[in-house]
Formats: structure tokens, sequence, C-alpha cells
């Protein structure tokens, strides 16, 4: 168990182009979440998927953000035409479903995006 | 829906000191509750949860909170600071059984001076 793995740490672009972002979940685990953060702001639910579908998205999520967690195992959020209010930290976390008892989210270190 | 309120942005303490951080919840449903830590850079991790069980709730690295119902509250506690508590808290909320997505309030940042 590595835990849950985001790629890049960092990412620099300018405004207009397009970014992606990669998350490894813990391999048992099914559900896998995307969140984002703005300085001072704590966490913010964008979508989930359980195994390889996506069950909700968040308003936040406009059509510039798409989502994908192809055979359940990885995802990726890929950002359209960056805007500078897309700057933030953009955080993947993954659960084991159960039947009773809470759903603890394990949290990745986090990718920061930066548009210029 | 659900909602978190944490009061106080950021929290002093002298190392060695009584540690209080504060929030309150929101929900329609009975809630499950959180407090997650962050460290600069890293991903947040799990201090502790309360399901419904006992309200007291035992965390890691001597945390701990209670669940006061009546209050709206889960606040957190430690009884004496040590330099490696400084980091951001955020209290979160979700709603008991289809647990799925956390409301997080906006953190706490907790600095401990020597």
């Amino acid at each position: 168990d590595t835990g849950v793995s985001q790629n890049p740490r960092h990412k620099i672009t300018k405004r207009g182009q397009n970014v992606t972002f990669r998350c490894d979940p813990i391999s048992e685990h099914n559900r896998l979440y995307w969140y984002r953060q703005t300085l001072g702001q704590g966490p913010e639910f964008l979508t989930y998927f359980q195994n390889e579908a996506q069950l909700e998205k968040s308003r936040l999520l406009s059509d510039r953000f798409s989502a994908e967690r192809p055979k359940g195992s990885f995802s990726t959020l890929e950002i359209q035409r960056t805007e500078q209010g897309d700057s933030a930290m953009y955080l993947c976390a993954s659960s084991l479903e159960r039947n009773s008892g809470a759903n603890v989210l394990t949290f990745g270190a986090g990718s920061r995006l930066t548009v210029l | 829906a659900q909602s978190v309120t944490q009061l106080g942005s950021h929290v002093s303490v002298s190392e060695g000191a009584l540690v209080l951080l504060r929030c309150n919840y929101s929900s329609s449903v009975p809630p499950y509750l959180f407090w997650y830590v962050q460290y600069p850079n890293q991903g947040l991790q799990l201090l502790l949860k309360y399901t419904s069980a006992a309200t007291l709730v035992k965390g890691i690295n001597g945390f701990e909170a209670e669940f006061k119902k009546s209050e709206t509250s889960f606040h957190l506690t430690k009884p004496s600071a040590h330099m490696s508590d400084a980091a951001e808290y955020f209290c979160a909320v979700s709603p008991g059984g289809s647990n799925y997505k956390l409301t997080f309030g906006k953190g706490t940042l907790l600095t401990v001076n020597p």
C-alpha cells in the first residue's frame, strides 16, 4: 500500500491551455474522489467514481472539466481552456465502500495548478 | 444539506498548552463528523471520526473530539500542544449512511510557539 499518488505535483500553464492530472488510488479501493482546494478554503467536492462509473458531479465542475476512471483503476482530471480562476490544489482521494461505518477517505498530496 | 463552520481561522498556543479547535456543523440527517490535518505540501490525514457510536472520540497524536448534538459541535482538543502539531486542521461532515461526500470547513491554522 503506497497510498494515493497524484501527478504532476505542480503544473504551471498559460491561460487557454489544457492540463491533465492523474490519480492512482490505493489498489483495493473502489471509490475515487476529486476535490478542489483554493487558498484559505477547505476542499470542495468535485466528483466521485465507484469503480469506473462516475456517480456524481458538482456544479463546480463546468463543461471545461472532465474526469475519467477507465477500468476502475487510475483516474484523470482534464481541464480544457484553463482560466486563472482554475488555479487551485486538486486533491484526489480514495476509499473502500463499506456497508456500515464511515467511508474513510485517504487523500493524495494534491496537484497544484497555477494558470498565468 | 450539510455545512461546517470552523471558528477562528488561526489559533496560536504555547508548547504544552491546551489546544482547542472549534467546529460547528449543520446537517439535515444524523451526521458523520471528521477531523483532518494537513501539513505543508502534504495531503489531508485523518485524525479521528465520529460515526454515531461513542460521543467522545479519540484519534491519533493525542487528539480527541466530543460530539455534542445539543450544541451541534464537534470541537477538537489536545491537552498539551507539541511543536509538531503545527498544521492546518479541517473539520468535515458527511450524511451518515450514504457517506461518500465530505463537506469541509475552511480550516484552522494552528501555530505552536516554543
